[in-house]
């Protein structure tokens, strides 16, 4: 069964470095969003993308964030900075646009920001 | 504005028992999808169900059932026989843009269900 692929599993980072978070969403899927999950709190979304572009963005997805389709099957996040608080649980999903807006979850990339 | 609540942090129940996990949504969309997610120790997030704002039949899959009813905005997510297995978060969300290219997810506290032996 196709499944959403985060690379790494965890990302040990000091402050203010930059990380970049993978995944390759299912192959013929459309859209592509990323989550974030900090420690026992709730899903957040962060970013939505479609047609190589962002279509909508939270209010965390600041300045310091970046989003990326640099080939057919990858889909990158980026933090240019990173901050203690950006410590959390970071998902990415995909959808196809006709399966009935289900979106399809990674296993997740833990981000430690020391 | 869009909100989920999951007013129940954490239930615990024993092995067997039924277990009814509520969600209440707010919007002020007419067309919206609700979905529920079950999160594992291990951490991923797993699609369980997905009911569109016109679709308020509501459906059972083995152990699980869920109650969609518009009039009260609530979404409810029932486990028969519950089974240490389903020990798990349960989130709820909500889409309400399913037909352009946004469609985010806006999730609820979610529930931790222990089920015990």
């Amino acid at each position: 069964e196709p499944e959403v692929t985060q690379t790494p599993s965890h990302q040990v980072t000091q402050m203010g470095q930059e990380v970049i978070l993978r995944c390759v969403p299912i192959s013929n899927h459309l859209y592509f969003y990323w989550y974030r999950q900090i420690l026992g709190q709730k899903v957040e979304f962060l970013v939505s993308f479609y047609n190589n572009e962002i279509s909508e963005k939270s209010e965390i997805f600041d300045d310091q964030f970046s989003v990326e389709r640099p080939d057919g099957s990858n889909f990158t996040l980026k933090i240019r900075s990173t901050k203690l608080e950006d410590s959390a649980m970071y998902f990415c999903a995909s959808r196809s646009g006709t399966d009935k807006n289900i979106q399809y979850f990674g296993a997740g990339t833990r981000l430690s920001v020391l | 504005a869009q909100k989920v609540t999951q007013a129940q942090t954490e239930i615990s129940v024993v092995e067997k028992e039924d277990v009814t996990l509520d969600c209440v949504y707010e919007t002020r969309d007419t067309t919206y999808y609700l979905f529920w997610y079950k999160q594992p120790p291990s951490g991923e997030l797993v699609f369980l169900i997905r009911r569109n704002s016109f679709d308020e039949q509501n459906e059972i899959s083995g152990r699980y059932s869920w109650n969609f009813q518009k009039s009260t905005s609530s979404f409810n997510f029932t486990i028969t026989a519950s089974q240490v297995v389903d020990s798990a978060v349960y989130f709820c969300a909500l889409s309400e843009t399913p037909y352009n290219q946004g469609g985010k997810l806006i999730f609820g506290q979610g529930t931790e269900l222990s089920v015990k032996p």
